[in-house]
């Protein structure tokens, strides 16, 4: 079945380095790539987006790549912060539908 | 402009019970959806609408689960019985049109006992 899938479930960083988040996905027909942040007791925030026929994409301090030969998603962060700590999805739309996420990696900032 | 907004923010309910969900989209978008968390796992897609039209249901698990959007604004979510594998966290999300970009709510806390 279609399925989008995070390497680690977990990282930690040190305040001010940068973090890098990656994502495996499985569906080949997907088109779109979006980066959620999900804080506590809220829904998932939109961070970033990347179409198909693009490789990288640069926001305000992140930063997504999208591989498609090895079909792999990564959010790097630059200077990461605390306020970044939270829980990062990434999910996978075919076609502007339904958004398949994956199962999301929790990011610790130690200051 | 307002977010999408979810009621209730938590709802604890006995196996066997009714529970229904509401959600107000952001004004104007004409495109909701639902998505679901249980524990552990990751967020799931439950349903689509354009309006008031279901666009793709594929991912509601069983017919417990009703999704209404009468008159093309706000939505309903109706679990009737529950079980207690419902238990999870209910997030409904709202986009303008087919773009991509959509918008969540903060999600309901189901707790079935």
């Amino acid at each position: 079945g279609e399925s989008v899938g995070l390497h680690l479930p977990t990282l930690s960083v040190q305040e001010g380095d940068n973090s890098i988040i990656n994502c495996a996905y499985s569906n080949s027909a997907s088109d779109y790539f979006i980066w959620y942040k999900q804080e506590s007791g809220k829904g998932p925030q939109f961070i970033i987006d990347i179409r198909s026929n693009m490789d990288k994409r640069q926001g305000q301090r992140v930063t997504v790549l999208l591989n498609k030969t090895v079909k792999h998603l990564s959010l790097q962060i630059a200077a990461t912060q605390p306020g970044d700590s939270a829980v990062y999805f990434c999910a996978e739309n075919i076609g502007g539908f339904k958004t398949i996420f994956g199962a999301g990696t929790r990011l610790f900032v130690k200051a | 402009e307002a977010g999408v907004t979810q009621f209730p923010s938590h709802s604890v309910i006995e196996k066997g019970q009714t529970v229904t969900l509401r959600c107000d989209p952001i004004s104007g978008h004409d495109n909701l959806y639902w998505y679901r968390r249980v524990m552990g796992k990751e967020i799931k897609f439950l349903l689509h609408f354009v309006k008031e039209s279901k666009q793709d249901e594929s991912g509601m698990p069983n017919n417990r689960f009703l999704a209404e959007r009468t008159g093309g604004t706000y939505s309903t979510l109706k679990v009737q019985p529950a079980e207690l594998e419902d238990s999870g966290v209910y997030f409904c999300a709202s986009s303008r049109d087919r773009t991509y970009e959509q918008y969540f709510g903060p999600g309901t806390r189901l707790t079935v006992t």
